[in-house]
């Protein structure tokens, strides 16, 4: 079974100000991560993945995040907030189910609020 | 604009009274996922189709609700009996079957509110 953590339920920054929200996963196999933003009364959009290629990985609108497997974490980061960034985050994990499904597993989001 | 339609988008309901959800994937993504979104929550995990075969059901939250995907393409979440904690945002996604590096694509949800 896999399972992800995200810890911190707000988190809170200026404009222009490093971005950092925090995303722990448990996985029995070498997982597939995800981060996904999810703007209101909206569906999910994807921001970034980690397939086993590079560890550091570039999504779109300049976040980022970096595959640690032995801190078992997937860090998302943007150097310089803006306005638009505010929305709510999920980090998630996919790997192989017993049964052998891929079942994407989410975690409880992060909401990110920025300041003028 | 994923790709992913949801129909419909808002459906009120008073209790006790059954609901259906559509989903119309990708065109040619085998894979289908429901989810239920509840407020400050991630998305829940529900079923998960592979084609038409329902490959994952065992999370379903109770016999009340079910799934299908008749041909393959698009899918209909059922609700019987709703009951006012049913109230949530449901989500689709698909994904391709080829390889592994793939995301789910969602769709914009369909918010139940049970009264």
């Amino acid at each position: 079974a896999q399972s992800v953590t995200q810890l911190g339920s707000h988190v809170s920054v200026s404009e222009g100000a490093l971005v950092l929200l925090r995303c722990n996963y448990s996985s029995s196999v070498p997982p597939y991560l995800f981060w996904y933003v999810q703007y209101p009364n909206q569906g999910l959009q994807l921001l970034l993945k980690y397939t086993s290629a590079a560890t550091l990985v570039k999504g779109i609108n300049g976040f980022e995040a970096e595959f640690k497997k032995s801190e078992t974490s997937f860090h998302l980061t943007k150097p310089s907030a803006h306005m638009s960034d505010a929305a709510e985050y999920f980090c998630a994990v996919s790997g192989i189910e017993p049964g052998g499904s891929y079942i994407p597993t989410f975690g409880r989001g992060t909401s990110l609020i920025v300041h003028p | 604009d994923t790709g992913v339609s949801q129909n419909p988008r808002h459906k009120i309901t008073k209790r006790g009274q059954n609901v259906t959800f559509r989903c119309d994937p990708i065109s040619e993504h085998n894979r289908l996922y429901w989810y239920r979104q509840t407020l400050g929550q991630g998305p829940e995990f529900l079923t998960y189709f592979q084609n038409e075969a329902q490959l994952e059901k065992s999370r379903l939250l109770s016999d009340r609700f079910s799934a299908e995907r008749p041909k393959g393409s698009f899918s209909t979440l059922e609700i019987q009996r709703t009951e006012q904690g049913d109230s949530a945002m449901y989500l689709c996604a698909t994904e391709p079957l080829r390889g592994r590096n793939t995301e789910a694509f969602f769709g914009q949800g369909t918010r139940l509110t049970v009264v």
